[in-house]
C-alpha cells in the first residue's frame, strides 16, 4: 500500500518564479493538506481539499493556490516567489467518507524542499 | 486561535533515562491532541492521540495524557533508546476536517 508520494523531493528557485508541487495521496485516502515546515519550526497549514474544492484555508497570501484532481492527487502552486517562501512544504491525506471510521490521523509525505535563491 | 506550545530542545537523554516533553494548547471546545515524530529523512508520522479529557494515549512505550484542566498533553517515556532520536511535535485539532494545529517541536537526542 503506496503512503503519501511527494515530487520533487528537492527544488531551488529564484525570487519572482513560480513553482508546482505535486502530492498522491494515500491509496483509499479522499483529502489533501498542505503545510510549510520553515526550518526548526512546526509545520503550518496552508490549505485543504475535498472534492476538488478548497475547504479550508490558513493565513496564507493569494500567491498560495492549489488544485486536487478527480483520483484525488493535488498540487500546490506558489507565485512570485519571495526568499521567506523557502522551507519544506508537506502534503499531509486522509479521508472524509470512507468505510472505516474517521480516526482524525492524517499521513504525510517526506515532502518537497524549496530553496528560494 | 487554537495554539500549542512546547518545550523548546534540544533534549539531550542517555539511553534508559526517562522522557517529558511538556506541550500546553490554547483552543476552543473540545480539540483532540496529538503527538507526531520526525524521524530523520523522513515524514511526520502519528505516534499516539487522546480525543477527549482525561483519554491516555499511547504506543511504543510513549504515553500523554489528556488534562483539560491544565490544558496539557505532555509526552512521557520510561525508559528511551537511541532508535528515539527524533523531533516530536504535539498537535491539535478541534474540527472534522482534521486541520492540525502544531507546535514548535521539540528535538530529543538519546546518547548510547
Amino acid at each position: 500500500d503506496a503512503g503519501v508520494t511527494q515530487s520533487p523531493t528537492h527544488l531551488i528557485k529564484t525570487r519572482g518564479q513560480q513553482v508546482t508541487l505535486r502530492c498522491s495521496p494515500k491509496s483509499g485516502h479522499d483529502t489533501v493538506s498542505w503545510y510549510q515546515q520553515a526550518l526548526g519550526q512546526g509545520p503550518q497549514f496552508i490549505f485543504q481539499y475535498y472534492e476538488e474544492e478548497e475547504r479550508q484555508r490558513g493565513n496564507f497570501p493569494d500567491r498560495f493556490s492549489g488544485h486536487q484532481f478527480p483520483n484525488y492527487s493535488s498540487e500546490l502552486n506558489v507565485n512570485a516567489l519571495l526568499l521567506g517562501d523557502s522551507a519544506l512544504y508537506l502534503c499531509a491525506s486522509s479521508f472524509i467518507t470512507g468505510v472505516k471510521p474517521n480516526t482524525g490521523e492524517l499521513f504525510f509525505g517526506e515532502g518537497s524542499r524549496l530553496t528560494v535563491l | 486561535g487554537n495554539s500549542v506550545t512546547q518545550m523548546e530542545g534540544p533534549v539531550t537523554l542517555s539511553e534508559e533515562a526517562f522522557l517529558t516533553i511538556n506541550c500546553t494548547y490554547t483552543a476552543t471546545g473540545y480539540p483532540s491532541l496529538f503527538w507526531y515524530v520526525q524521524y530523520p529523512g523522513e515524514g511526520l508520522q502519528l505516534l499516539l492521540k487522546a480525543t477527549k479529557a482525561d483519554d491516555k494515549g499511547s504506543n511504543k512505550g510513549f504515553e500523554a495524557t489528556y488534562r483539560k484542566e491544565t490544558t496539557s498533553f505532555h509526552l512521557e517515556k520510561g525508559s528511551v533508546q537511541v532508535s528515539d532520536s527524533a523531533v516530536y511535535f504535539c498537535a491539535l485539532s478541534n474540527n472534522a476536517g482534521n486541520m492540525l494545529t502544531f507546535g514548535g517541536g521539540t528535538r530529543l537526542m538519546v546518547k548510547p
